[in-house]
């Protein structure tokens, strides 16, 4: 399967807990989009990687969000001190870039659980 | 702040009917997607629109890019349960990041 892969795809926490998930893109994409989504709406833009650089963070996005790409393969998105209100489908999604189209493919998505 | 508003939120309808699905906003995108959506999975994409005015069939499915690239519909002829999920829309502007409308939830009863 060369698609979009995403992992774990289910975490369940408690409060306080740090959690990581990992997103590795389609091959030939250079860039790489992280989303959140809960119930019921569309996916929230959280950032966007071109390469190993960061080009664009929500400003949504509190300080205990961090996301990296060191060799603009395999992304991670860590949460740090977990909260309830974290708890969403958090979705990997990786484009060519370089075609500028918007189309974006996403992975299965990671699904947190924060008790 | 760009934004995308999808309506109906919701349509329940009986396998046969043909329904639209709208997405409008006040901004103006380089290209606009519709994405399909299943519990528990990614969005799938359906289409992308580039032009204004594009219409684009998939089967059963139009859509349609507005004149003015700020808004777009999707129609379903003759829907059939199969059809049943969330119904995205999405829009990007010129390198920047892609944005997405609360989506409309599609049942199809048999």
């Amino acid at each position: 399967d060369t698609g979009v892969s995403q992992d774990p795809r289910h975490k369940i926490t408690k409060r306080g807990q740090n959690v990581t998930f990992r997103c590795d893109p389609i091959s030939e994409h250079n860039r790489l989009y992280w989303y959140r989504q809960t119930l019921g709406q569309g996916p929230e833009f959280l950032t966007y990687f071109q390469n190993e650089a960061q080009l664009e963070k929500s400003r949504l996005l509190s300080d205990r969000f961090s996301a990296e790409r060191p060799k603009g393969s395999f992304s991670t998105l860590e949460i740090q001190r977990t909260e309830q209100g974290d708890s969403a489908m958090y979705l990997c999604a990786s484009s060519l870039g370089q075609l500028d189209t918007g189309e974006l493919f996403f992975g299965e998505g990671s699904r947190l659980t924060v008790l | 702040t760009q934004l995308l508003e999808q309506s109906p939120q919701f349509l329940s309808i009986q396998e046969g009917e043909n329904l639209t699905v709208y997405c409008n906003s006040s901004s103006v995108f380089s290209s606009l997607q519709w994405y399909r959506q299943e519990p528990g999975e990614g969005p799938v994409l359906l289409v992308t629109v580039v032009t204004g005015g594009e219409v684009k069939k998939l089967k059963r499915l139009t859509f349609q890019f507005g004149d003015a690239r700020k808004d777009s519909s999707l129609h379903i002829t003759a829907a059939q349960p199969g059809d049943t999920g969330l119904y995205l829309c999405a829009g990007a502007s010129w390198g920047f990041k892609t944005i997405f409308g609360a989506g409309t939830r599609l049942f199809v009863k048999a």
